[in-house]
């Protein structure tokens, strides 16, 4: 059992928005910053969004974060089969001392 | 480009222990501090440890607390993990990845950047 939570699985079609949300409580989410990464099939994860909106350089801005109280989501617009991958979200947790991570999300390009 | 090479899985036996290595080049590696995480096969991904840049600051899952242990080397540019008392649950792929910024001593500041690819662990009677 993750100490985040998301759905297990979403999918969508090309050109759609689609959003992935995660949920945790006031020791991880609620203060600290919300990341998220992508993993394609067979590839190490890749990180996609830091301090819940920002993106690294070479990351398209059709990806994007937000974060609101204890809960994080995280957009794709313009979906795109290449867009097919597990995401997870993570941040710190403060009652833990450790990171944490999201059970990732299985997103399907239909 | 930051590199980072993982070396040290095996097929071992539960109670034994086992190193992990991460070469890293390319980039500062004393600068950065250093992650450990993993990914048990066919599930999502667990954070192991992580050590500052200087060794000043480490911290490990519960789940691992008092079996393993990060280390770094800076004069090697390279990231150790020493795993002892493996059990069968510690079954994972195991990547390393660096941190986003430099110089982080504060949890705030600690970020999995650039991964590498990876080394399996499994842990089998």
């Amino acid at each position: 059992q993750s100490v985040l939570t998301q759905a297990p699985s979403t999918s969508g079609t090309p050109g759609q928005r689609v959003t992935i949300s995660c949920s945790g409580t006031s020791s991880n989410i609620g203060s600290n910053y919300v990341h998220w990464y992508q993993q394609l099939p067979g590839t190490a994860p890749k990180l996609l969004i830091y301090r819940s909106n920002q993106r690294p350089s070479g990351v398209p801005d059709r990806f994007s974060g937000s974060k609101s109280g204890t809960s994080a989501s995280l957009a794709i617009s313009g979906l795109r089969s290449e867009d097919e991958a597990d995401y997870y979200c993570a941040t710190w947790d403060d009652s833990l001392s450790a990171w944490v991570f999201g059970g990732g999300t299985k997103m399907t390009v239909l | 480009q930051v590199q980072l090479v993982e070396s040290g899985g095996g097929v071992v036996q539960p109670g034994v222990s086992l190193r992990l290595s991460c070469a890293a080049s390319e980039f500062i590696f004393s600068r950065y501090g250093m992650h450990w995480v993993r990914q048990a096969p066919g599930k999502g991904l667990e954070w192991v440890a992580l050590i500052s840049y200087d060794g000043s600051k480490r911290y490990y899952a519960d789940s691992v607390k008092g079996r393993f242990t990060i280390s770094r080397d800076n004069s090697k540019n390279t990231l150790y993990m020493h795993m002892n008392s493996l059990r069968v649950e510690d079954t994972a792929v195991y990547y390393c990845a660096n941190d986003l910024w430099q110089f982080c001593t504060i949890p705030s500041c600690f970020l999995m950047d650039v991964w590498g690819q990876g080394t399996t662990v499994t842990v089998s009677s």
